[in-house]
């Protein structure tokens, strides 16, 4: 069965400073690993995804993600952190196909000017 | 490129009353999910549909819940009778052939 853990209810960052937004997966084939953001009353936005390639994977609003398969890793990161990236965010898994998503807890990330 | 579509945003009801709820994926997308939310957590499959078929409804609560895609396009979730504990956000995504899947603006639900 596949599993997503976000181990931080909520990050904290300055504006400016990078932003890291942890994700750890567990998959019994190869994994489809996904990032989505959810803003307050809205729906879930897709960032970006890793489907396989390139260990870094770059996405939406300046975003970026590593795969790391020894790890079994794929941590959200950001250079430079606006306060408009305060929102929740989600990492997701599936294995194969239009299968669903496993979806995280989510993670708060509160950017303070 | 019209989004997914969801109505209503949000609804109230007293528990015991039907519900029903609808979405519109987007244009060509064979695939479409029912997903549930509760408040901090992250989205649960309900429901897939390729096409108008039901192909994984396992975690559905099939003595309340019930859903519908008739013609592989639009779809329908309805709760009969609302409970207290279904409070939460309904969420509808669709994904074409490609891996993404695109969500909804979701339908939040208060049973009272």
């Amino acid at each position: 069965a596949q599993s997503v853990a976000q181990p931080e209810d909520q990050v904290n960052v300055a504006e400016g400073n990078p932003l890291t937004v942890k994700c750890t997966y567990s998959v019994s084939g190869n994994p489809y690993l996904f990032w989505y953001v959810q803003y307050p009353n809205r729906g879930l936005q897709f960032l970006l995804k890793y489907i396989t390639g390139d260990n870094l994977v770059k996405g939406s609003y300046g975003f970026e993600a590593e795969f790391n398969k020894s790890q079994t890793s794929f941590h959200l990161k950001k250079p430079s952190a606006l306060v408009s990236d305060s929102a929740l965010y989600f990492c997701a898994v599936r294995d194969t196909g239009n299968t669903p998503l496993v979806f995280g807890k989510g993670t708060r990330l509160s950017v303070i000017a | 490129e019209a989004g997914v579509v969801q109505s209503p945003r949000y609804k109230i009801i007293e528990k015991k009353q039907p519900v029903a709820f609808w979405c519109n994926p987007i244009s060509g997308h064979n695939t479409l999910y029912w997903y549930l939310q509760n408040l901090g957590q992250g989205p649960e499959l309900l429901i897939r549909y390729e096409n108008e078929e039901a192909v994984d409804d396992s975690q559905l609560p099939k003595d309340r819940f019930s859903a519908e895609r008739l013609k592989g396009v639009d779809s329908t979730l309805k709760i009969q009778p609302a409970e207290l504990g279904d409070s939460a956000v309904y969420l509808c995504a669709s994904a074409g052939n490609g891996e993404t899947q695109y969500f909804g603006p979701g339908t939040r639900l208060l049973v009272l």
